[in-house]
């Protein structure tokens, strides 16, 4: 069964710190890893990686890609309290099949 | 303009009934694909669908089924309903045809149904 893997579960911080989500994945299949935002309800889109070792970035936040290692991470610089929400890392399979993450809970503290 | 819209926010049905949900895809967006959310649980891939043709499925049972209509809205229908069928449903659409794990997709605020 794929599998994808993410740590930690939660996490707390200060307004300011910066933080690293850790995702891990099966390999079967692969096509790409994606990382979206879940506020309240509708997960909105962040980063869709496809290729290893090229960083993409997106004012404070920045994700990469190692299809060696099966992970990614996504970084999170000078934190605020909008960026509290769950991070959900998506494991792109066959062309018709994602499979998500329990995700990762992130609060930012003022 | 409009993002993903899903209807209803909120419904409550008991064990054993049938329940349709249903989805607006953004303007120009002709692919959906539908996702069951478990409470503290990643969303899980249930169906998706391509100028009216279901091009994939998840793990779930025949209980769970869904349509495209032509003008590239979509429904979600479950048959006798189980407790654990109790979850919020995305829905999310994308431009094109191609895979959902080739282009990021969009998504509703979702349908959140309990069970009773």
């Amino acid at each position: 069964e794929d599998k994808v893997v993410q740590s930690p579960l939660s996490l707390v911080v200060h307004e300011g710190d910066t933080v690293t989500l850790n995702c891990s994945y099966e390999v079967t299949n692969f096509r790409s890893l994606l990382w979206y935002k879940q506020e309240k309800k509708a997960p909105t889109f962040l980063f869709m990686l496809t290729s290893s070792g090229i960083e993409k970035k997106s004012g404070r936040l920045s994700s990469i890609l190692d299809k060696k290692e099966l992970f990614s991470i996504l970084n999170i610089t000078a934190t605020q309290t909008g960026d509290s929400a769950i991070y959900l890392c998506v494991r792109g399979g066959s062309n018709y099949k994602l499979t998500f993450g329990k995700g990762t809970l992130l609060t930012v503290n003022p | 303009d409009a993002g993903v819209t899903q209807s209803p926010t909120h419904l409550i049905k008991t064990r054993g009934q049938h329940v349709t949900l249903r989805c607006s895809p953004i303007s120009g967006h002709k692919s959906v694909s539908w996702y069951q959310q478990v409470l503290g649980q990643g969303p899980q891939f249930i169906f998706q669908y391509y100028e009216k043709e279901e091009r994939g499925r998840g793990n779930f049972p025949d209980r769970f089924s869904a349509r495209q209509f032509p003008n590239y809205s979509s429904e979600l229908n479950v048959n006798a309903l189980l407790l654990g069928d109790s979850a919020l449903y995305l829905c999310a659409s994308s431009p094109t045809g191609q895979g959902i794990s080739n282009q990021p997709q969009h998504f509703g605020d979702g349908t959140r149904l309990s069970i009773l």
